[in-house]
């Protein structure tokens, strides 16, 4: 069955970047478009972007553009997302999605 | 950007009834190739969200006919049928029809 697994909770200062993972199984990983998506607490849901795996092509909300980075590695069928110069404003709980299927999550939270 | 607006904000339903929640777009999500991407999603608590409805009136595998969705154009509704306990959650509507993807603020579902 489709899969998305993704890394654990970042606790991560103001200024700095992370970077999650969100390892796929049970589909071909090149096929599908994978998106990310932004829930702040208690909040709807942000569509950050998507990254095409067989070719890296992307789109991005352009409110995410300069925040967010995405990359794959198909040899591992494992997508990533890395947010740079963190504010307390990016704290959230970011997915994985192939829309049909989501992630369960990471949550990241913007301290010092 | 597609504003999505969905109503009511929340609803409180008794086991074995029937609600409808709506949903609205600000443009019609009507896509070039004639498709209409909107799906309905159910984030229970502590979950991801899961799928439960594609391009207007598909139930995603393994979603139980009780649920059913119906709308054209802008305008779009959601209908859960014979209401059980684990329907609770927050119910949001989305669109793939225009980059950004955007998805309603969400309708808060809770059992009497």
């Amino acid at each position: 069955q489709v899969k998305l697994l993704q890394s654990g909770a970042a606790l991560v200062k103001p200024g700095a970047s992370v970077k999650m993972s969100c390892k796929a199984s049970g589909y071909t990983f090149t096929d599908y478009w994978v998106s990310w998506v932004k829930q702040s607490h208690g909040k709807s849901l942000e569509w950050i972007g998507e990254i095409y795996p067989n070719s890296g092509a992307t789109n991005f909300n352009e409110k995410f553009k300069g925040k967010a980075t995405l990359t794959v590695d198909k040899s591992t069928s494992t997508a990533y997302m890395e947010l740079s110069r963190l504010t307390s404003e990016d704290s959230a709980i970011y997915y994985c999605t192939r829309i049909s299927y989501w992630g369960q999550g990471v949550m990241v939270t913007v301290s010092s | 950007d597609v504003v999505m607006t969905q109503t009511p904000v929340s609803l409180s339903v008794s086991l074995g009834g029937q609600v409808s929640i709506s949903c609205r777009s600000s443009q019609s999500l009507v896509h070039n190739n004639g498709n209409t991407y909107l799906s309905w999603y159910l984030q229970k608590p502590g979950q991801s969200p899961q799928l439960l409805i594609y391009k207007v009136s598909n139930r995603f595998s393994g979603i139980s006919d009780r649920f059913s969705g119906s709308g054209s154009g802008t305008d779009f509704t959601l209908k859960i049928s014979r209401v059980e306990p684990d329907d609770l959650g927050v119910y949001y509507c989305g669109q793939g029809t225009q980059y950004p993807l955007t998805f309603g603020s969400g309708t808060k579902l809770e059992i009497k």
